[in-house]
């Protein structure tokens, strides 16, 4: 499985933007590039995913390098509840999520 | 979307006992997952369920010690046997409903073993 790099933890102050990267220089073409996290004491959730275009949606946002070798999350104002451990994480062919360590968000108040 | 419930929710055992976790979806699906999450660690992925034929293990993993069953397009359940404390853990079901789409998550069964 293509592995992925992100920093061990993050803080960002409430309200503001937090920019989330991650590193996937062994990405396949056919990879699809997805985003979880992960509260506490609960389940992984679903953030978004993208292959190669920018995605926007009510959660978050994904900017994905040209050369798809990294890519950025993008909360566009964090809040207390976004505290969480993402996940940056590599889909192939074989549709199963392995995870890595994550980036543990701080927010700030 | 994918609701996902497990049971039971939570476990205290004894070591050298087996437990049964249960994974029920209210949808079928196609692709259904077991992962182990230790104290302060991130999600191991076991197994993927297969419905008829024999769960894929992941490296480490072995069917003798995490049997699984995947009866139908709804339902699986994972055995822990001959338990030890090293495996207290939250073991969690999850599912795809669309291949390469959104991945759901259960809430987890949180297994303590004495």
């Amino acid at each position: 499985d293509a592995k992925t790099t992100q920093p061990n933890s993050m803080e960002s102050n409430e309200e503001e933007p937090v920019h989330l990267p991650c590193n996937h220089s062994t990405i396949s073409g056919t990879d699809y590039i997805h985003w979880y996290r992960q509260l506490p004491s609960q389940g992984p959730e679903y953030v978004i995913h993208g292959l190669t275009s920018n995605v926007n949606n009510r959660m978050a946002s994904l900017a994905i390098a040209e050369d798809r070798k990294s890519s950025t999350l993008i909360l566009h104002r964090a809040t207390l509840r976004d505290a969480a451990v993402y996940y940056c994480i590599l889909r192939g062919r074989d549709d199963k999520i392995i995870f890595g360590k994550g980036t543990r968000l701080h927010i700030l108040p | 979307s994918a609701v996902i419930s497990q049971k039971p929710s939570r476990d205290i055992c004894q070591r050298g006992t087996s437990l049964t976790i249960q994974c029920q979806v209210d949808s079928q699906v196609t692709m259904m997952f077991w992962y182990r999450q230790q104290p302060g660690q991130s999600l191991t992925l076991i197994a993927t369920a297969n419905q008829g034929s024999e769960a894929t293990y992941e490296s480490g993993f072995v069917i003798d010690k995490f049997p699984i069953s995947r009866p139908n397009l709804t339902f699986s359940t994972l055995t822990v046997s001959n338990m030890s404390p090293e495996d207290s853990s939250i073991y969690l079901c999850s599912v795809s409903p669309q291949a390469g789409n959104e991945q759901f998550f259960g809430p987890g069964t949180r297994l303590t073993v004495l």
